[in-house]
């Protein structure tokens, strides 16, 4: 079974629309962390946030939000007022223990979301 | 404070060829992640390791590719021999813990033909 699930493959908007980035996660674990990561067209991996599962605050970064929510295991990303220069691959990522436990985490990505911002 | 420093970034070679990718972990990281990104597959963890040890290399995908770590500040992905299909972009990533943010290094483009 997928462990995180980005559904929306593709997504094109107008530049100063809201846009939001879905993800779903799936697992067994009571601790985990999960992450989102921007991949520009250059191509490197750059980190946006971090969430461990104890704490569900939704949490506002300038035009970014997160919205994570234990019930649905969604941990959702919102961009406002999009820019073109937000034009990317967003990844959603989960972080739990490998088997055995101990302090050994293992991180896996979605499939990423293409998201294009038009001018 | 440098990041995670890949080598080469980009490589070109012939099938059948010996490739060797490198990584500097960022210092005082203790957690190192070879992944594979494709088109077709996305990102896939290869291996991982944890204070210079391999955890998990259940993603590695057949006896052609090793790892190695030999110390805290270095670590190699070979391929040997190289194939067509094992053309993809390869990242190294470091963390202090396995659960905390990881940070990526540029990649290495990886082309075999």
């Amino acid at each position: 079974a997928q462990k995180v699930t980005q559904a929306q493959t593709e997504i094109s908007v107008v530049e100063k629309e809201d846009v939001t980035l879905d993800c779903v996660y799936e697992t067994r674990d009571t601790t985990y962390y999960l992450f989102w990561y921007k991949q520009p067209p250059s191509g490197e991996l750059v980190f946006l946030i971090r969430r461990n599962s104890f704490d569900e605050q939704n949490e506002i970064s300038g035009r970014y939000s997160w919205n994570f929510q234990k019930s649905t295991s969604s941990f959702n990303f919102t961009i406002t007022a999009s820019q073109v220069v937000d034009s990317a691959v967003y990844f959603c990522a989960l972080s739990e223990a490998f088997e055995g436990g101990g302090s050994n985490y293992k991180l896996t990505f979605g499939k990423g979301t293409l998201l294009t911002v038009n001018p | 404070d440098a990041g995670v420093i890949q080598s080469p970034r980009h490589e070109v070679t012939e099938m059948g060829q010996e490739v060797t990718l490198r990584c500097k972990p960022i210092s005082g990281h203790n957690s190192l992640f070879w992944y594979r990104q494709t088109m077709m597959r996305g990102l896939e963890l290869l291996i991982y390791f944890n204070n210079n040890v391999p955890i998990d290399d259940s993603g590695m995908p057949e006896d052609r590719f090793s790892a190695k770590m030999p110390n805290a500040s270095f670590s190699t992905l070979k391929i040997q021999p190289s194939e067509p299909r094992d053309s993809a972009v390869y990242f190294c990533a470091s963390s202090r813990q396995g659960w905390t943010e990881a940070f990526f290094g540029q990649g290495t483009r990886l082309t075999v033909v």
